[in-house]
């Protein structure tokens, strides 16, 4: 079974701080995603990964940056957290297929609360 | 742009009964790959099921099955026999055959009532 571990369950940070959020995958897909998770506004695109060291922008960018050093990890970076940022985060990874998609695997997502 | 559209954000149904979830989309793709995904409560969330737009026949998982209208652009859950452990955000999402982003609707949180 696929399985996408992400680092933290819960974490607490502070407005102004830089934070890191970690995914890592097991099953050498070559996709990877960030989504945040709001009440009434579904899974939302922030970042994904189609190869190591490649990146394209999601639907919401904005405030975020991501890191893919590695083909099994993806980080996804807040460069100056703030409260608007509080959220939870999913990361998932999927196997490349143009015209045989695979079907996206999630971690278990990270519930990041900005003080 | 593709998007996607669950127009019930809640839904309740008895265990044992049968319950439907709606999911519309919108899109110019001719090919394309549709997904319902389930979101228990703090769990990770994990497929349901999967239709191929080229594929006329409706997708079946056991209790789980698809309405799946191209025509309409609407791609609708139906789960039979309702268990608790189907209490859940249910999540419809779309792939375009040429792409690599998924688009997800808003979510449904079902509840299953003993």
């Amino acid at each position: 079974d696929v399985k996408v571990t992400q680092s933290s369950r819960y974490l607490v940070k502070r407005t102004g701080e830089k934070v890191f959020l970690e995914c890592v995958q097991d099953m050498d897909h070559e996709n990877m995603f960030w989504y945040r998770q709001d009440p009434g506004l579904g899974l939302r695109l922030i970042y994904f990964s189609y190869d190591v060291k490649m990146k394209e922008k999601g639907d919401i960018p904005e405030g975020y940056s991501v890191s893919r050093e590695k083909k099994e990890r993806f980080s996804l970076i807040l460069e100056s957290a703030s409260t608007n940022q509080t959220s939870m985060y999913l990361c998932a990874s999927s196997k490349m297929g143009r015209g045989h998609h695979q079907p996206q695997h999630f971690g278990d997502g990270t519930r990041l609360s900005i003080l | 742009a593709q998007t996607v559209t669950q127009s019930q954000p809640e839904m309740s149904v008895q265990e044992a009964e049968t319950v439907t979830l709606s999911c519309t989309y919108d899109t110019s793709e001719s090919n394309y790959y549709l997904f319902w995904y389930k979101q228990p409560p703090s769990r990770q969330m994990i497929l349901v099921i999967r239709q191929e737009a080229y594929k006329q026949q409706n997708a079946t998982e056991n209790r789980f099955s698809v309405n799946f209208q191209k025509a309409a652009k609407s791609f609708s859950l139906k789960i039979s026999d309702s268990q608790l452990g189907d209490t859940a955000m249910y999540f419809c999402a779309f792939i375009a055959n040429t792409g690599n982003q998924f688009y997800f609707g808003t979510g449904t949180s079902l509840t299953v009532i003993p």
